[in-house]
């Protein structure tokens, strides 16, 4: 089983729907981080928690929410989807003691 | 703001080495370098990290210049398979509540 899980893998949605991007971890880190890239570009922050208690905007929030449910859990939100949140997403894991980062396989988001 | 700088291509005939070069120009002394590698798109991988000391593991070698300001990652002899973006990041390890941010990567190409 993979140490970060994300859900789901793909996804196709409508221009203006609220879309769910779950993340779970079995890594038992407190830190969490959402990326999105995009085609032939890097990675970009987009939001990272350092605990459950401690959300915090990364370089492109704007459109975007989080929510850690609990240590194991931090899900993406787009409240209102528009055609250029078209990206891969990738949830990630990061010990406190400053471990290597886990990534997790990726969701494919497109908005049509 | 971005915190390395890497070249945006390489080409490298299998079986030989592949030298990957980062600047770091503005690291600070609780900083460590660290590599990554993103295969298609798939999420990064961990390939090795140091602080001054040069680093060697089973997938790399990484050399840090004594002044820390540039890192080169060797991979001793590149196969096929080694085809992937690499990321060189900066990042606080033990203790740091410093977000950890990519850039653009370097594409490395093995050619057969």
């Amino acid at each position: 089983d993979a140490d970060v899980t994300q859900t789901p893998r793909n996804r196709i949605t409508k221009t203006g729907k609220r879309i769910m991007l779950e993340c779970s971890q079995t890594k038992g880190h407190d830190r969490m981080y959402w990326y999105r890239q995009d085609p032939g570009l890097g990675l970009r922050l987009i939001y990272y928690s350092f605990d459950v208690k401690d959300i915090n905007k990364g370089e492109i929030s704007d459109g975007y929410s989080v929510s850690r449910q609990a240590q194991a859990k931090f899900s993406l939100s787009l409240e209102s989807a528009i055609p250029n949140q078209t990206a891969l997403y990738f949830c990630a894991t990061e010990g406190a003691d400053g471990n290597t980062i886990y990534f997790g396989e990726g969701s494919w988001l497109t908005v049509v | 703001d971005a915190k390395t700088t890497q070249p945006t291509s390489m080409d490298c005939a299998e079986g030989r080495a592949a030298n990957l070069p980062c600047n770091h120009s503005t690291i600070s002394g609780n900083e460590y370098v660290y590599w990554y590698r993103q295969i298609h798109s798939q999420g990064p991988q961990y390939i090795i990290h140091g602080l001054k000391n040069n680093e060697t593991n089973e997938m790399a070698s990484l050399i840090i210049t004594e002044d820390r300001k540039s890192s080169t990652l060797i991979l001793p002899h590149a196969t096929l398979r080694d085809t992937a973006v690499y990321y060189c990041i900066v990042s606080q390890i033990s203790g740091g509540y410093q977000k950890v941010t990519f850039g653009t990567g370097t594409k490395l190409q093995v050619i057969p």
